[in-house]
């Protein structure tokens, strides 16, 4: 089993509309989740970490679910710019090992 | 704007050739990482320095080696590189050390590498 596991998509969305999609975790102790984006042939840029209580950022909404192991991002109101891979990234300690999922490609579409 | 800074952008080196991979930060960061990304996959680590030491080698073939000259500071040296190690490298940070810190790590834009 995969350490972080995301469902590739795409995601084809129409502009405006919502869109949500999960990733699971396998270590029970992981102690700090973030989601990243990245653009094609670019870095990685953070996206927003994600709490216990959950978190909202504009139009982003995050969820840790610790009992099932998973965190979810939820995207309202989608736009074109959102078109992108999101990568779920958990930290399993403080040692800077970060574990990647393999990436959600979203397409938005006019 | 990324507050990672590295250099070059894109560099095209021949198997025998010597060159050098830089990046900065400035953010007071005191944990860097090197990361070696291919197509469509996630990034993978390669070495991880806190405080300027060298605390992870992922087993990092030795034709690859970092230097942390001082805080803001790593290089990745490269010599004798094999057409496979064509990717994008990432450097990125991270505030605090590793061992204390579950701060996120920020990334620099990559030097795009091709060995000919």
């Amino acid at each position: 089993r995969k350490e972080v596991e995301q469902d590739p998509g795409p995601f084809n969305v129409p502009e405006g509309a919502t869109v949500a999609f999960n990733c699971t975790y396998s270590n029970s102790a992981s102690q700090s989740f973030f989601w990243y984006r990245q653009d094609c042939r670019k870095e990685p840029k953070l996206l927003m970490s994600v709490y216990s209580s959950g978190n909202e950022d504009g139009r982003f909404t995050a969820q840790l679910n610790r009992a099932s192991q998973y965190i979810s991002l939820l995207i309202r109101d989608s736009k074109l710019s959102d078109s992108a891979t999101y990568l779920c990234v958990v930290n399993p300690d403080s040692w800077g090992k970060l574990q990647f999922g393999a990436g959600t490609q979203v397409v938005v579409t006019p | 704007d990324t507050e990672v800074t590295q250099t070059p952008k894109h560099l095209v080196m021949g198997m025998t050739n010597k060159k050098s991979l830089k990046c900065e930060q400035h953010m007071g960061h005191r944990a860097m990482y090197w990361y070696k990304q291919k197509a469509k996959k996630p990034p993978e680590l390669m070495f991880v320095y806190s405080y300027e030491k060298l605390s992870i080698n992922e087993s990092v073939p030795s034709r690859f080696s970092p230097e942390c000259p001082n805080s803001s500071l790593l290089n990745l040296h490269l010599h004798a590189l094999q057409p496979e190690d064509s990717a994008l490298y990432l450097c990125a940070s991270s505030q605090g050390g590793t061992g204390r810190s579950n701060q996120p790590q920020h990334f620099g834009d990559g030097t795009r590498l091709s060995i000919l």
